[in-house]
């Protein structure tokens, strides 16, 4: 499978906390993105790092990418309960035209 | 407002029957995606479409059927040949091109398909 992975799975911290969440690949890809998605919702967009890019900030987002690892992170600084949600990373195939979504971390910041 | 509309939000179908959920936008882009969402297992791309008339097989297409007559709509048809439709399912729609052709997606809010 093409399919990303993602970890953690699962992920609770307090409000103020910083949390990562990692993702890695398996194929050559053109971009990386990562999207949020809110109980029972769409996926909404965060940030795209292209694979010429080893790092990208976004508000309080740091997302970095290490194409010879084949893994990227993403880092919320100074988390909000609003911040509750799941986050899934997707990678861009160089050939296809697909995006290919990991599992996904489920983030839960306690007030 | 320009987005992506899918509808019914909440569908219930017996075993045996066929039913089409819909995705129109109108935003003006090229490509369309189906995905199909479990839980624990992510998304998976059931089908795609980078242009008008033509579409493409995702990972999960069998039981699935689609049609691109217009730009802005892509329907997806669940048919009694898929064994565990039970599922959410999103559209997704996204300017081709504009990175290399996989480029930001815009999400539909999803339409829930319960077998009874």
């Amino acid at each position: 499978s093409q399919q990303g992975e993602e970890d953690p799975q699962a992920l609770s911290i307090q409000e103020g906390e910083n949390a990562t969440m990692n993702c890695s690949y398996k194929t050559s890809i053109n971009n990386l993105q990562w999207y949020r998605q809110n109980s029972g919702r769409g996926l909404v967009h965060l940030i795209l790092i292209r694979s010429n890019e080893r790092e990208k900030h976004s508000g309080r987002l740091r997302v970095t990418l290490d194409t010879s690892k084949k893994s990227s992170s993403l880092l919320i600084t100074a988390s909000r309960a609003a911040d509750t949600a799941s986050y899934f990373c997707a990678h861009g195939s160089s050939n296809t035209g697909k995006l290919i979504f990991g599992q996904g971390t489920t983030l839960q910041v306690k007030p | 407002d320009g987005g992506i509309t899918q509808s019914p939000k909440y569908l219930f179908r017996k075993e045996g029957q066929n039913v089409t959920l819909s995705c129109e936008q109108n935003l003006n882009h090229d490509a369309m995606y189906w995905y199909r969402q479990d839980p624990g297992q992510g998304l998976r791309l059931i089908y795609y479409s980078q242009i008008v008339n033509d579409f493409q097989k995702g990972d999960i297409a069998e039981g699935y059927s689609v049609s691109r007559e217009k730009k802005e709509s892509f329907p997806l048809t669940v048919t009694s040949a898929q064994k565990n439709p039970t599922a959410f399912y999103l559209c997704a729609s996204s300017p081709l091109g504009r990175l290399g052709g996989t480029g930001e997606l815009f999400f539909g809010e999803g339409s829930r398909l319960t077998v009874l």
